[in-house]
């Protein structure tokens, strides 16, 4: 069955410093998607990567980056030089290309991190 | 360009009363979703159109939730009567299309108070 698993809860940094959170999946398609989501305390969920499962280059984009490895079913999102406006609650999410036919998300419960100045 | 769109920002009713909540989709999306999120469960989907059909509505809990999709522009959530354990913040999202790689586009959620 799919699953998508986030064991950091809370994460607690100092300005500056650079903070990874974990992602780990698990499915049985050889077809997924993996996604990246942003809550802000304003609550809305801000997209932020897609990954298919054929793509395992690593993606950077300004102090973001994502590592994807399908050797050990994980996504990690790596943010660099960390600074308050990161301090959210961060979700990692799979649809499989056979989960019925639609973009069902399955989430993870999400890490909440904090950047403190 | 206009988000996803979600009235109203926050309700406080009554246990017994009828709540509705309702959603704008971003223009020439085709799928929209209904998601609710608790501490205790985080984000469960309750149900999910496509092309105004309602096609997986496994995730609705019970039958005092209904939900509809009269045009390609407005959705509804109706809960009657609300409960409670009803209390959350309710999402309304919407993907260009239902491809597994169509990411979701989420509102700003509805926080529901029930007492």
């Amino acid at each position: 069955a799919q699953k998508v698993t986030q064991a950091q809860t809370e994460i607690s940094v100092v300005e500056k410093e650079d903070v990874t959170l974990d992602c780990v999946y698990e499915t049985r398609d050889t077809t997924y998607y993996l996604f990246w989501y942003k809550q802000p305390p304003s609550g809305e969920l801000v997209f932020l990567i897609r990954r298919n499962s054929f793509d395992e280059q690593n993606e950077i984009s300004g102090r973001y980056s994502w590592n994807f490895q399908k050797s050990t079913s994980s996504f990690n999102f790596t943010i660099t030089a960390s600074q308050v406006v990161d301090s959210a609650v961060y979700f990692c999410a799979l649809s499989e290309a056979g989960s019925g036919g639609y973009n069902k998300l399955i989430f993870g419960a999400g890490t909440r991190l904090a950047v403190h100045p | 360009d206009a988000g996803v769109i979600q009235s109203p920002r926050h309700e406080v009713t009554e246990m017994g009363q009828e709540v509705t909540l309702r959603c704008k989709p971003i223009s020439g999306h085709n799928s929209l979703f209904w998601y609710r999120q608790t501490m205790m469960r985080g984000l469960e989907l309750l149900i999910y159109f496509n092309n105004n059909v309602p096609i997986d509505d496994s995730g609705m809990p019970e039958d005092r939730f209904s939900a509809k999709m009269p045009n390609a522009s407005f959705s509804t959530l109706k809960i009657q009567p609300s409960e409670p354990r009803d209390s959350a913040v309710y999402f309304c999202a919407s993907s260009y299309s239902s491809g597994a790689s169509d990411e979701q586009y989420f509102g700003p959620g509805t926080r529901l108070t029930v007492t």
